[in-house]
């Protein structure tokens, strides 16, 4: 079990907007940065947001992160059929002094 | 072009060891944090170890005492020395740069499979 918490899955249908959240504690997310990445299992993860809510070049602005207290959340708009992936948060952790990935949400775009 | 690629990677009874390396191109890698992350089959992403700019190393308990981390400036590459290997450590490793607190370049990954 994963010490940050995202949901195993959602789903939406194309052209709809979903939110993952990852919820941690003041150890990890509440005291640092949160990033997030789109993985398609056995290719390189993609990094989409980086210190909570800001994006590489080339990543559009459909994507967007966010975070409050203990808790981060990324949003995808405009679903393209194309998104669907896996998506992973990460954040350090100060008590553990380990980089800590959320469990992953599985996106399905209907 | 900016790039990582692993090697070292392969198949080894349990107990014994493998060096997995990672070179970079198009950049110079001693000049960023560098970590692995592993995923195991049908399991999500789990961080490994990371080697910081000033050689500051971190590693996730499991591997403690059994992986080294390390980086070789002459030759632009990072390292993973595994030892005491488990079946639990089979997986698909990958190298990755840390940029502005986000793994902004990983390589394409390099199985490790002990059996």
């Amino acid at each position: 079990q994963s010490v940050l918490t995202q949901p195993p899955s959602v789903s939406a249908a194309p052209g709809q907007k979903v939110t993952i959240s990852c919820s941690g504690s003041s150890s990890n997310i509440g005291n640092n940065y949160v990033s997030w990445y789109q993985h398609v299992p056995g290719t390189a993860p993609k990094l989409l947001i980086y210190e909570n809510n800001k994006r590489p070049s080339g990543i559009p602005d459909r994507m967007s992160g966010a975070k409050s207290g203990t808790s981060a959340t990324l949003g995808i708009t405009g679903l393209q059929t194309g998104d669907e992936a896996d998506y992973y948060c990460l954040a350090w952790d100060n008590s553990l002094s380990e980089a800590l990935f959320g469990g992953g949400t599985k996106l399905t775009v209907l | 072009e900016v790039q990582l690629l692993e090697s070292g990677g392969g198949f080894v009874q349990p107990g014994g060891s493998l060096r997995l390396s990672c070179t970079a191109s198009g950049f110079t890698l001693s000049s960023y944090d560098m970590h692995w992350v592993r995923q195991a089959a049908g399991k999500g992403l789990e961080w490994v170890a990371g080697i910081g700019i000033a050689g500051d190393i971190y590693y996730v308990d499991s591997v403690k005492g059994r992986f080294t981390i390390s980086r070789e400036r002459a030759k632009n590459s990072l390292y993973l020395q595994m030892n005491s290997l488990r079946v639990g450590d089979t997986a698909l490793y990958y190298c990755t740069r840390v940029y502005s607190n986000g793994f902004d370049i990983w390589g394409q990954g390099i199985m490790v499979t002990v059996s």
